[in-house]
């Protein structure tokens, strides 16, 4: 099966932007999506495809793709966005099979 | 709006089985599909496996065949998923979540809350 890569930890000063990567060979083929989760919720969708946003999350979440990269920014990073975050695609030698990224911890100081 | 809750916390021996539900409510559920995620303490998150009752499709993780059972109720718009020969690796906060699928580009949302299953004698 594939695998997603991620950094394990970031780290970001409050108002500043952050870009976390995502590496797969999955990504050559399919979007990603991300998740963010803060300590003891449940995931929360944050980006998917292209660069989508779901109705409540803020502007400042953007998503991008290269190559085997996928990317998500956060411009102007706020405490509040101070969490893990996940990447997620199709699994590209499993039909309709999905793998989850490494995930990255993202502090914002 | 599509909502998802889900059982509550077990305890369970090793040796033995768990199934945990997801009822779906907001929306069609013969038209949703279902995906099972797992969290284990301090790590990050794996696919189990998913449901699509409206096709009967069920997919598996390659790690959980033969241990983990999907399986959807269309009467009460609950899905299921049951693992057996539990362990103690297995314990952990298990999810379900809706999976949409547009194309290229698949995603998982709405998310139910969590149900923790621990394994201990």
């Amino acid at each position: 099966s594939s695998e997603l890569t991620q950094d394990p930890a970031v780290s970001v000063a409050l108002g500043q932007t952050v870009r976390i990567t995502c590496q797969g060979d999955s990504l050559r083929s399919y979007y990603a999506s991300w998740y963010q989760q803060k300590p003891g919720q449940a995931p929360v969708l944050v980006i998917y495809g292209k660069n989508n946003r779901p109705s409540g999350i803020p502007d400042r979440f953007s998503g991008s793709s290269s190559g085997n990269t996928a990317s998500l920014t956060i411009t102007g990073a706020q405490a509040e966005d101070e969490a893990d975050y996940y990447c997620n695609s199709r699994d590209n030698s499993e039909s309709h099979r999905y793998v989850f990224g490494t995930g990255t911890k993202v502090t914002v100081l | 709006q599509v909502q998802l809750v889900q059982s509550g916390a077990e305890l369970k021996k090793p040796g033995s089985s768990v199934k945990v539900s997801c009822k779906a409510s907001g929306g069609t559920f013969n038209s949703l599909t279902f995906g099972w995620v797992r969290q284990a303490p301090g790590q990050g998150l794996e696919w189990m496996g998913g449901i699509t009752p409206i096709f009967g499709a069920i997919k598996y993780a390659q790690k959980f065949k033969g241990r983990v059972t999907i399986t959807a109720d269309k009467s009460t718009s609950i899905a299921f998923m049951e693992l057996s020969s539990l362990r103690s690796e297995d314990t952990a906060v298990y999810y379900c979540a809706r999976v949409m699928v547009q194309g290229d580009t698949d995603w998982f949302d709405p998310w139910g809350q969590g149900s923790l299953v621990t394994v201990s004698s």
